[in-house]
């Protein structure tokens, strides 16, 4: 089975910080991965799909990049909104649509 | 506006069967690259993907839950219906589905809220 690995498992920053989030694929996906955002108690938001698209009505700070196996979600400039906990997906559907483990950003 | 929204048992004991149904609005799976999966999310603890169908049919489980996994539509009824037999506590999570669209890069664009699934006797 495809596994997804997200580092750090945690992230303390200060507003107006540059945030980086990795996420490792056990095998290719090419650009088949997605990234959610999710506060507690709430569903899961999507902010970037195909490795590096923006979804609509996010904010332009978030971004995505990487292909293959190796894929980053920065952040740059870290808002108040941010904190919270982010996933990464691979999302070829040939294969199990797998999460990452989570990465939670905290207020420093 | 797309919609969707899971309902269910909130209790169910060890070793029953657990039905949930993602009742959606604003699209129809019917149409072509569309298809509704169903996520779940132990307290504290990271997504996992359990089960997908498409607008044809095409039905994907995750491997560890296979043989526990039914996914079903009802295109007339706008619902996915997903059973999950001999639930054990481990099972105890929230549910969610959402709707995955295939243009231009996958992914699950609009999630339901979610509904908790206790698993005790």
């Amino acid at each position: 089975d495809i596994q997804m690995t997200q580092s750090p498992s945690s992230v303390s920053a200060s507003v107006g910080d540059r945030v980086t989030i990795t996420c490792r694929a056990s095998q290719g996906i090419s650009s088949w991965l997605a990234w959610y955002q999710q506060k507690p108690g709430k569903a899961p938001k999507l902010l970037i799909y195909a490795a590096s698209s923006l979804q609509s009505g996010v904010p332009s700070r978030f971004s995505g990049s990487g292909s293959g196996t190796d894929f980053t979600l920065t952040i740059s400039s870290l808002q108040p909104e941010d904190f919270a906990t982010y996933y990464c997906q691979q999302a070829n559907s040939f294969l199990p649509l797998t999460f990452g483990g989570g990465t939670k950003v905290e207020i420093k | 506006q797309i919609t969707l929204k899971e309902s269910g048992p909130t209790l169910v004991k060890p070793t029953q069967t657990l039905t949930l149904t993602c009742t959606f609005s604003g699209f129809s799976l019917s149409t072509s690259g569309v298809g509704v999966g169903w996520i779940r999310q132990p307290p504290g603890k990271a997504l996992e993907w359990l089960a997908l169908i498409y607008w044809n049919d095409d039905k994907r489980y995750s491997p560890s839950l296979k043989s526990r996994l039914t996914i079903t539509k009802d295109t007339s009824k706008n619902q996915v219906v997903l059973t999950m037999t001999n639930m054990d506590p481990v099972d105890t999570a929230t549910y969610y589905c959402a709707h995955r669209r295939l243009a231009a890069g996958a992914r699950f664009d609009y999630w339901g809220q979610g509904t908790l699934v206790t698993v005790s006797s």
